[in-house]
């Protein structure tokens, strides 16, 4: 079955900690791969995404996340968070190709950052 | 402005009436797609459109409908059906070219409350 899995349901971090959200999936064929951020009162919105060659991708914000094929992980960092990280994290992947559009998304990482 | 507009963003109804949510993109994306946001359980497919007049149940589509006689609009009926309507919904799209590698675009979702 088709899953994503995210590790950390609440995560709590003062700030210039850093920052690692876990998340792996199963998924079969090629895959794209998804972190979208939703911050307090605000639009869900893509941080970064995975579809082929380097894998270790860069997003908005200072946020990398990198895909390790053979462990079916992408994982989530940022070496120094502040403040403004606080928000709801998601982790997402779906097919490459023809009809297979729809999302699968994990249960999401809520992230406290004390300043 | 390209994007996606839902509204309203706060609703409420009171139980047993029917309410309809509305969503409007003019990002000219050909897919549309329903989710229910609540505490701790991710993202949940309702309905999904990839076409102009045709549309898919998602994974908890009970109590719900959808209509697709627009490519830009795609509203969502929460029908008295609905056991438990209270919920963030958030609607989403995608185009569905090529290299869309199917990342999803989000509105400012609706809160609705039936009392």
């Amino acid at each position: 079955a088709q899953s994503v899995s995210q590790h950390n349901h609440h995560v709590i971090l003062s700030e210039a900690a850093s920052l690692e959200l876990g998340c792996n999936y199963s998924y079969g064929g090629t895959v794209n791969l998804f972190w979208y951020v939703q911050y307090p009162g605000q639009h869900l919105q893509l941080l970064l995404k995975y579809f082929s060659g380097d894998p270790l991708v860069k997003g908005i914000k200072g946020f990398e996340a990198e895909f390790i094929k053979s462990k079916f992980s992408f994982n989530l960092r940022k070496p120094s968070v502040q403040w403004s990280d606080t928000a709801e994290y998601f982790c997402a992947v779906t097919g490459n190709a023809g009809n297979n559009r729809k999302l699968i998304w994990g249960l999401g990482t809520s992230l406290a950052v004390n300043p | 402005d390209g994007g996606i507009t839902q509204s309203p963003k706060y609703l409420f109804r009171k139980e047993g009436q029917n309410v309809t949510l509305s969503c409007e993109q003019n990002l000219n994306h050909d897919a549309m797609y329903w989710y229910r946001q609540d505490p701790g359980q991710g993202l949940r497919l309702i309905y999904y459109s990839q076409i102009v007049n045709d549309f898919q149940k998602g994974d908890i589509a009970e109590g719900y409908s959808v209509s697709r006689e627009k490519k830009e609009s795609f509203p969502l009926t929460v029908t008295s059906a609905q056991k438990n309507p209270t919920a963030f919904y958030l609607c989403a799209s995608t185009t569905t070219g090529l290299r869309s590698y199917n990342e999803q675009f989000f509105g400012p979702g609706t809160r609705l409350t039936v009392l």
